[in-house]
C-alpha cells in the first residue's frame, strides 16, 4: 500500500511568488491533514479535510494560504504571495474516518524556503 | 488548552543502554498520545499511540511508552540503544473530548544521538 505522497519534495520561491504544494493520501483515507514546522519550532496544525470539505482550518495563518481537496482525493495548499516567514517543512497527513483514535499517517513533507 | 512538553531538546545515550525520551501533556478531556520519529530528510513515521487500556504501549523497533495519568506523562522508552535509533522524536496529543477536532499537537521535537 503506497503511503501518503507530497510533491515537490523542495522548493525555492523568492518573496512575491506563488508556490503549489500537491499531497496525495494513502487511498480510502477520508481525513487529510496539513501541518507546518518553522524552523526549530513545534509543528503546527493548519487544516482538516473530511472529504472534499473542511472540517476545521483554524490553523491556516492568513489568506494568503489556500487549500483545496478535489473530489475528496488529493489536496494542494497554494501560498500566494509567499513571504520570508512562510518558510519551513510543510507535511500532510491522511487517517481513516470513522475511527476515534485513528492513526495519521504522514508524508515526506515539501521543504520551503522563501528568499 | 491543549500543549505538549519535551523538555530536553537532546538525549545522548551509548549504543547498548536504555533510553528515555520524556513528554508531558495537558488536555482537557482523555488523551490520544502519540510518538512518531523523523530521521533525517525524512517525513514523520508513526512508532506508537496510548488511547485507553494498558498503559504499557508497545510499538515500532522496540520502542515502548508508558501512559502515567496522574504525573500527565507518555514518555518514550527503549531498552538497549541502536546507533540507528538517532533521530528527531515527536510527542503529540490529541484531546479525545467529545466534540473536538481532529488535530495533532505536537512537542518541539527531542533530538536522540546514539553514540557507538
Amino acid at each position: 500500500e503506497a503511503g501518503v505522497t507530497q510533491f515537490p519534495s523542495h522548493s525555492v520561491i523568492e518573496k512575491g511568488q506563488t508556490v503549489t504544494l500537491r499531497c496525495d493520501p494513502i487511498s480510502g483515507h477520508d481525513n487529510l491533514y496539513w501541518y507546518r514546522r518553522v524552523m526549530g519550532k513545534e509543528i503546527k496544525f493548519l487544516l482538516h479535510f473530511v472529504k472534499e470539505s473542511k472540517q476545521d482550518e483554524s490553523g491556516m495563518p492568513n489568506n494568503r494560504f489556500l487549500a483545496e481537496r478535489t473530489g475528496g482525493t488529493y489536496s494542494t495548499l497554494k501560498v500566494q504571495p509567499a513571504e520570508l516567514e512562510d518558510s519551513g517543512v510543510y507535511f500532510c497527513a491522511s487517517s481513516q474516518a470513522g475511527i476515534w483514535g485513528e492513526t495519521q499517517y504522514f508524508g515526506p513533507g515539501t521543504r520551503l524556503l522563501v528568499l | 488548552a491543549q500543549s505538549v512538553a519535551q523538555p530536553e531538546d537532546q538525549v545522548n545515550v551509548a549504543e547498548g543502554n536504555p533510553l528515555t525520551v520524556k513528554c508531558t501533556y495537558s488536555v482537557s478531556g482523555n488523551p490520544y498520545l502519540f510518538w512518531y520519529v523523523q530521521y533525517p530528510n525524512r517525513g514523520l513515521q508513526f512508532l506508537l499511540k496510548y488511547i485507553t487500556g494498558d498503559n504499557l504501549v508497545k510499538g515500532s523497533y522496540g520502542f515502548e511508552a508508558e501512559f502515567n495519568k496522574s504525573q500527565t506523562s507518555f514518555h518514550l522508552k527503549k531498552p538497549s540503544a541502536l546507533v540507528s535509533d538517532s533521530a528527531l522524536y515527536f510527542c503529540a496529543v490529541r484531546d479525545g473530548y467529545g466534540g473536538s477536532q481532529g488535530n495533532l499537537i505536537f512537542g518541539k521535537g527531542t533530538k536522540l544521538s546514539v553514540k557507538p
